[in-house]
């Protein structure tokens, strides 16, 4: 079983849809989490970090649930510009290394 | 200010060469990692430099792989006889190394492909 499960997609919506991606992971002794995006043929790039309290960025909102061991990230109003792949990141301990889902890839039309 | 950068962005081989990629972390970052994408999955783990030293290099898959940080700045990822297998995107990120939400950056990565 891998560490961090994801949806690879891909989303297609429409502009000004909201969007939900969800991931689980095995490991309970996880300590961080974060979602990063990545474009094509680019580095992944930290979108925000995700806390059990949840945490909002614009139109970004993120969760964790340590019981269920699972992490969500919702996307309202979506943008073109949101197309992207959206990685679901854990790291066994601060400043360790990241263990990555595969992806899930989110494609916003016109 | 830069960021973290990668040489070179592409490497062609043949199945058996040995290859060495590069990279240059951020100015004043102790903390250097190597990933390694292939298509259509995230990136996968291979070592963690704290300073000079590989502070968990269980991701290297086998021997042939191997990787140095000689002043603790600039790393290299070597890879001997290689094998069509390791075609991927080696991507490499830099830390300040604090405690805490450390943001890993992340360069832009070498493309190899073993023929």
């Amino acid at each position: 079983r891998k560490e961090v499960e994801q949806d690879p997609g891909p989303f297609n919506v429409p502009e000004g849809a909201t969007v939900a991606f969800n991931c689980t992971y095995s490991n309970s002794a996880s300590q961080s989490f974060f979602w990063y995006r990545q474009d094509c043929r680019k580095e992944p790039k930290l979108l925000m970090s995700v806390y059990s309290s949840g945490n909002e960025d614009g139109r970004f909102t993120a969760q964790l649930n340590r019981a269920s061991q699972y992490i969500s990230l919702l996307i309202r109003d979506s943008k073109l510009s949101d197309s992207a792949t959206y990685l679901c990141v854990l790291s066994p301990r601060v400043t360790d290394k990241l263990i990555f889902g595969t992806g899930t890839r989110l494609q916003v039309f016109p | 200010g830069a960021g973290v950068s990668q040489t070179p962005s592409n490497k062609v081989t043949e199945k058996g060469k040995y290859v060495e990629l590069r990279c240059d972390p951020i100015s004043g970052h102790t903390a250097l990692y190597w990933y390694r994408q292939s298509l259509g999955q995230g990136p996968e783990f291979l070592i963690y430099f704290q300073g000079t030293g590989a502070a968990d290099d269980s991701g290297l898959p086998n021997d042939r792989f191997f990787a140095v940080r000689p002043e603790g700045s600039v790393s290299t990822l070597k890879i001997q006889r290689t094998e069509r297998g390791d075609s991927a995107v080696y991507l490499c990120a830099s830390s300040r190394g604090l405690a805490g939400q450390d943001e890993q950056f992340f360069g832009p990565g070498t493309r190899l492909t073993v023929l």
